[in-house]
């Protein structure tokens, strides 16, 4: 059982190139999730997904764009690199429902634009 | 902005209970307190989560005081592969579709 897998792991972009970051989970869950780190601060949250087909803003969704392809696939977008957007990218997915609502995080793709 | 209000760093000794307190005292009444952690900066790991009642699994125990504003984490027994950077968090929003908010955390370190 994978669990959540991110694909890729680093990304070196220059400033202006466009990529899209890969996620897919393989535990029917509903919800996923894309979140962004910064060096010594906690999760922050950019874009998420309540069920497929569905898709909504964070805290920080500026400069990014996402892309529920299907249950198991959540995209994330850069359309034009910023230095700014150096960061760590968690991918992260979940069950609806009272009893189960714990997040299940990918291991990060660790983006740096130069 | 952030919930949760944790210390940077704490240091506990390994076999002994590691207790990590955080302050969360703008809280509301439906908003649930989680706890996450992160080692060597892999993917967040679940540890508990809890709204109103004491909670306890196989990681860990989360204590919530009767007013919310305040909750702390216990480890009963530390190793050292609890070392790890420890988020207190605040759900925002429904079953089917919330939020967590998150702060900065604490480092915990677990010395032999």
């Amino acid at each position: 059982n994978a669990g959540v897998t991110q694909t890729p792991k680093f990304q070196v972009l220059k400033t202006g190139q466009s990529m899209t970051l890969q996620c897919a989970q393989d535990m029917n869950h509903n919800s996923m999730y894309w979140y962004r780190q910064d060096p010594g601060m906690g999760l922050r949250l950019i874009y998420y997904s309540a069920s497929e087909g569905t898709t909504d803003k964070g805290e920080v969704p500026n400069g990014y764009n996402v892309s529920r392809l299907n249950k198991r696939e959540f995209s994330l977008r850069l359309e034009s690199a910023a230095p700014s957007q150096t960061s760590v990218y968690f991918c992260a997915s979940s069950t609806k429902g009272r009893r189960n609502t714990e997040a299940f995080f990918g291991q990060g793709t660790r983006l740096t634009v130069v | 902005d952030a919930k949760t209000t944790q210390p940077t760093s704490m240091d506990c000794a390994e076999g002994r209970a590691a207790n990590l307190p955080c302050n969360h005292s703008t809280i509301s009444g439906n908003e649930y307190v989680y706890w996450y952690r992160q080692i060597h900066s892999q993917g967040p790991q679940y540890i508990i989560h809890g709204l109103k009642n004491n909670e306890t699994n196989e990681m860990a125990s989360l204590i919530i005081t009767e007013d919310r504003k305040s909750s702390t984490l216990i480890l009963p027994h530390a190793t050292l592969r609890d070392t790890a950077v420890y988020y207190c968090i605040v759900r925002v929003g429904g079953d089917s579709n919330y939020q967590l908010i998150w702060g900065a955390g604490t480092k915990l370190i677990i010395k032999p």
